[in-house]
């Protein structure tokens, strides 16, 4: 079975500093994963995918994340935070090969960005 | 293009009574998702619909919830009686044809208080 961890529930960052939101995922195929956000009281809205394609993803807002097959990661990131990207951050994997291809998430990841 | 409607926003119910909520995905999409989301859990699938019929409900409390989504367009979601372990934001989403690489477009949710 697929599945997700995401380390760490609560990140904060300065504003202007490095974000990284880790994710490890287990697949016995080749994955599909995705990032995506949630602002308060809203809906999920898709950062970025991987479809085995370049490992290095470059999203929207200026995110990216890259896939490394050796350590099973896929750790978003972005050079300097903005205060409007305090929010909280899910990564998931498809079911791929599968009759579904639901979205398996993790737990989540609440970015703070103090300034 | 139009984004997945669903209403209502906010709903507050007492246990053991009964909810229905609503979900009008993407024109186009076939498949559409009714996920559900515990506060500081990430979204859990409860069923999945190709069309009009059901892919995969596994994690369906079927004593409970009930879904439908007649001529394969929107979609309702129903919970009787409800508990509260039920208060959760129960999330729409819907994709188009694809396989496993094809991301999910989420709706706003509906968030459930049961008392």
């Amino acid at each position: 079975a697929q599945s997700v961890t995401q380390l760490g529930s609560h990140v904060s960052v300065s504003e202007g500093a490095l974000v990284l939101l880790r994710c490890n995922y287990s697949s016995s195929v080749p994955p599909y994963l995705f990032w995506y956000v949630q602002y308060p009281n809203q809906g999920l809205q898709l950062l970025l995918k991987y479809t085995s394609a370049a490992t290095l993803v470059k999203g929207i807002n200026g995110f990216e994340a890259e896939f490394k097959k050796s350590e099973t990661s896929f750790h978003l990131t972005k050079p300097s935070a903005h205060m409007s990207d305090a929010a909280e951050y899910f990564c998931a994997v498809s079911d791929y090969g599968g009759a579904t291809n639901k979205l398996i998430f993790g737990t989540g990841t609440l970015l703070a960005v103090q300034p | 293009e139009a984004g997945v409607a669903q209403s209502p926003r906010y709903k507050i119910i007492e246990k053991r009574q009964s909810v229905a909520f609503w979900c009008n995905p993407i024109s186009g999409h076939a498949t559409l998702y009714w996920y559900q989301q515990i506060l500081g859990q990430g979204p859990k699938l409860l069923i999945q619909f190709q069309n009009n019929g059901v892919v995969d409900d596994s994690q369906l409390p079927k004593d409970r919830f009930s879904a439908e989504r007649l001529k394969g367009v929107d979609s309702t979601l129903k919970i009787q009686p409800a508990k509260l372990e039920d208060s959760a934001v129960y999330l729409c989403a819907s994709s188009p044809p694809g396989t496993g690489n094809t991301e999910a477009f989420f709706g706003q949710g509906t968030r459930l208080t049961v008392v």
